[in-house]
C-alpha cells in the first residue's frame, strides 16, 4: 500500500539553525499538509498546500516557516531560524479529495538544542 | 474557528467490556473523522464520517455522527489489550483544516 514517506526520522539542531524537513506524499494525492505534535500532545494544524499554494496556514506558521513542493514529488517544510519551543514531532499528511482521510507519515522527531 | 473536545481524555478499562468516546465539535464541520495513534507512531485513519446518522464499524469499534448535536461517538465492545493506544476525532474546518481533539489515552487491563 503507498505510504506518505517523511525524511529524516530523527533531526538535532542548535538553536537558531535553519532546517528542512522532508516529505513525499502519494503519488495521486492533490492536498499536502504539515501538522506537529509535541510530546504526544495534541496535533497541531501548521499548514496546507493545495495547486502549488498555500490554502491554510495556523498562527504557528509564522515567517520562520515556509513550505515547497520544488520537482512535482517532494513536500518541504523549512524552519528558517530555529527555536527551543520548535522541538517536536512533524507529520506530513496528504490526501486525494475533500472526502478521503489524510494519509500520515512516520514524521520526524525535531530536537532543538 | 472550529474546536474539537473529546471526553474522557484518559480511560482506563478492563478487558471485555464495552466504553465509548466522545467527540463533541463547536461549529459546522460536515466530515469528522477518527485516528488512533500508538504511542512513539503515526496516526492511522479510522473511520471518515461523511453525513448527519453515518455509522461505520471496524472490528470491535463502532464511530457515529450526529451532525445537528455536534457529536461523534467510538463506542468500544469488548475490549481487548491490542485497542490501548490514543484515540483522535478531528473535525474539517471550512476550506482545508483538519482540527484534531486533544486525543483520548485508552489503557485496556488483563
Amino acid at each position: 500500500e503507498p505510504e506518505v514517506t517523511q525524511t529524516p526520522s530523527h533531526q538535532v539542531t542548535q538553536m537558531g539553525q535553519e532546517v528542512i524537513l522532508r516529505c513525499v506524499p502519494i503519488s495521486n494525492h492533490l492536498y499536502f499538509y504539515w501538522y506537529r505534535q509535541i510530546l504526544g500532545q495534541k496535533v497541531e494544524f501548521l499548514v496546507s498546500f493545495y495547486n502549488n499554494e498555500i490554502s491554510e496556514k495556523s498562527e504557528i506558521f509564522d515567517d520562520q516557516f515556509s513550505v515547497e513542493r520544488p520537482d512535482g514529488s517532494n513536500f518541504t517544510l523549512k524552519i528558517r531560524s530555529t527555536k527551543l519551543e520548535d522541538s517536536a514531532m512533524y507529520f506530513c499528511a496528504s490526501r486525494t479529495g475533500n472526502n478521503s482521510p489524510l494519509h500520515f507519515g512516520n514524521g520526524t522527531r525535531l530536537t532543538v538544542t | 474557528e472550529l474546536k474539537v473536545e473529546q471526553n474522557p481524555l484518559f480511560l482506563s478499562m478492563q478487558e471485555g467490556k464495552n466504553y465509548t468516546i466522545y467527540c463533541n465539535y463547536s461549529t459546522t464541520s460536515d466530515r469528522l473523522y477518527w485516528y488512533r495513534q500508538d504511542p512513539g507512531k503515526s496516526l492511522e485513519s479510522l473511520f471518515v464520517l461523511l453525513s448527519n446518522g453515518a455509522v461505520k464499524q471496524e472490528g470491535r469499534l463502532m464511530a457515529s455522527l450526529d451532525t445537528k448535536a455536534r457529536l461523534s461517538t467510538l463506542h468500544i465492545t469488548a475490549a481487548v489489550h491490542d485497542l490501548s493506544a490514543t484515540y483522535f476525532c478531528a473535525g474539517m474546518e471550512y476550506g482545508n483544516k483538519l482540527v484534531f481533539g486533544a486525543g483520548t489515552i485508552l489503557r485496556v487491563k488483563s
